[in-house]
């Protein structure tokens, strides 16, 4: 399977625990993309990389998050201190060119008890 | 602040009707891009537009994009049950093609009737 993976695919936590999310991207793909996704509502986007650097950032991502991607390979997503309004499904992608057609990992659901 | 916004929301239709989705933005940007949703499933690429002008069909299904109005839309024809998703429009800002993130509007919840 070449496509965009996410691991886990469901995450269930209490209040006040850290969690840890990893999205591998389609190989060739230098940019990769963190969205946020509630119910009945578009993605909203988090954070992108190019490679390994980090370029921008949202106003969503209070300083709880943080992503990392080393080598410019795969990708993680830590919440820490999570709260309940962390609960989301939470959408990796990856892109290549200047078409930039962006290629969604199946998401990883986060449900913060 | 690029916004995006779809209409209708919520759309029922019946088998073998025709219906169109609206997608208007807000600031100018050459690249618009449609995905699908299945309930509790990610998005799927069905189209990327990337100048005005631009046509593209895939079954029953043709998407369409003018800049200069900053509208795109989704056309369906003779509407059958596996249409039945939700259909997002994302936008990037296309500012010298350093902006990659995509703004994307609520989604369109598509019912499709026998």
């Amino acid at each position: 399977d070449t496509g965009v993976s996410q691991d886990p695919r469901h995450k269930i936590t209490k209040r006040g625990q850290n969690v840890t999310f990893r999205c591998d991207p389609i190989s060739e793909h230098n940019r990769l993309y963190w969205y946020r996704q509630t119910l009945g509502q578009g993605p909203e986007f988090l954070t992108y990389f190019q490679n390994e650097a980090q370029l921008e950032k949202s106003r969503l991502l209070s300083d709880r998050f943080s992503a990392e991607r080393p080598k410019g390979s795969f990708s993680t997503l830590e919440i820490q201190r999570t709260e309940q309004g962390d609960s989301a499904m939470y959408l990796c992608a990856s892109s290549l060119g200047l078409n930039n057609e962006q290629f969604f990992g199946p998401g990883t659901r986060l449900t913060v008890l | 602040e690029l916004k995006v916004e779809q209409n209708p929301l919520f759309l029922s239709m019946q088998e073998g009707k025709n219906y169109t989705i609206y997608c208007n933005y807000s600031t100018t940007s050459d690249r618009l891009y449609w995905y699908r949703q299945d309930p509790g499933k990610s998005l799927e690429s069905l189209f990327v537009l990337l100048s005005n002008g631009a046509v593209k069909q895939e079954g029953r299904l043709m998407a369409s994009l003018d800049t200069k109005a900053r509208l795109s839309t989704l056309h369906i024809t003779a509407a059958v049950h596996d249409l039945s998703a939700t259909y997002f429009c994302a936008v990037d800002r296309n500012s010298g093609g350093s902006n990659y993130k995509l703004t994307f509007g609520k989604g369109t919840l598509l019912t499709v009737n026998p």
